[in-house]
């Protein structure tokens, strides 16, 4: 079947500017992850979803991230007033229940100039 | 709330040498825990786990990990390395109502 798929596969914006990040997790998985990886870094978790339940939000670095989830299926992290600092690769996960073992997505390479 | 500690931020070793890359967690009853790799320029692939029953946990490549509840450890090792193992790894843990808590990953050079 097919796995969790993320779009666009890169993203080059201008400082300031928004951009939105869309992930397809695999039916019928309930728990969906954002997270961020930077270069030399190691997975920085930013949201995440289990259900209907309210996402849990820990991770997000600063009130210029939001994410939603439609449905219980689709995804998109936004960033606003975009940051240099904002660039990595945006990860998607997604699993069967929170607790399962992850599947993750290709991932979205974000570049801020 | 868990946490994962991986002590080494790097490892070089030598090919066919055996290695080890630690990880540790923070104490809780019921837990489940999980090795990833990430090859260069590649995503994050699930290595192996454990859920239950058998401590000892391998994979299809030769990699094993062993879950001991008194160190709180799931310490990853494999025999005899290959220059293809060159990747990241990854620890994660969850309790078992609650999401998965990733370590800060382990870089694994294999020198010739």
């Amino acid at each position: 079947g097919a796995g969790v798929s993320q779009s666009p596969s890169n993203k080059v914006t201008e400082k300031g500017k928004d951009v939105e990040l869309r992930c397809d997790p695999i039916s019928g998985h309930t728990a969906l992850y954002w997270y961020r990886q930077s270069l030399g870094q190691g997975l920085e978790f930013l949201i995440y979803f289990q259900g209907n339940s309210a996402p849990d939000k820990s991770g997000l670095p600063s009130d210029r991230f939001s994410a939603e989830r439609t449905g219980g299926s689709v995804s998109t992290l936004t960033i606003q007033r975009t940051q240099q600092e904002d660039s990595a690769v945006y990860l998607c996960a997604s699993s069967f229940l929170a607790a399962y073992e992850q599947y993750f997505g290709p991932g979205t390479r974000l570049t801020v100039t | 709330a868990q946490s994962v500690t991986q002590l080494d931020s790097q490892v070089p070793v030598f090919e066919e040498a055996p290695v080890e890359l630690r990880c540790n967690y923070s104490s809780s009853v019921s837990v489940y825990l999980f090795w990833y790799v990430q090859y260069p320029n590649q995503g994050l692939q699930l290595l192996l786990k454990y859920l239950s029953g058998s401590t000892l946990v391998e994979s299809i490549n030769g990699f094993e990990a062993e879950f001991n509840k008194s160190q709180t450890s799931f310490h990853l090792r494999k025999p005899s390395v290959h220059i293809s193992d060159t990747a990241e790894y990854f620890c994660a843990v969850s309790d078992r109502d609650d999401k998965i808590i990733f370590g800060k990953g382990t870089r694994l050079h294999i020198l010739p």
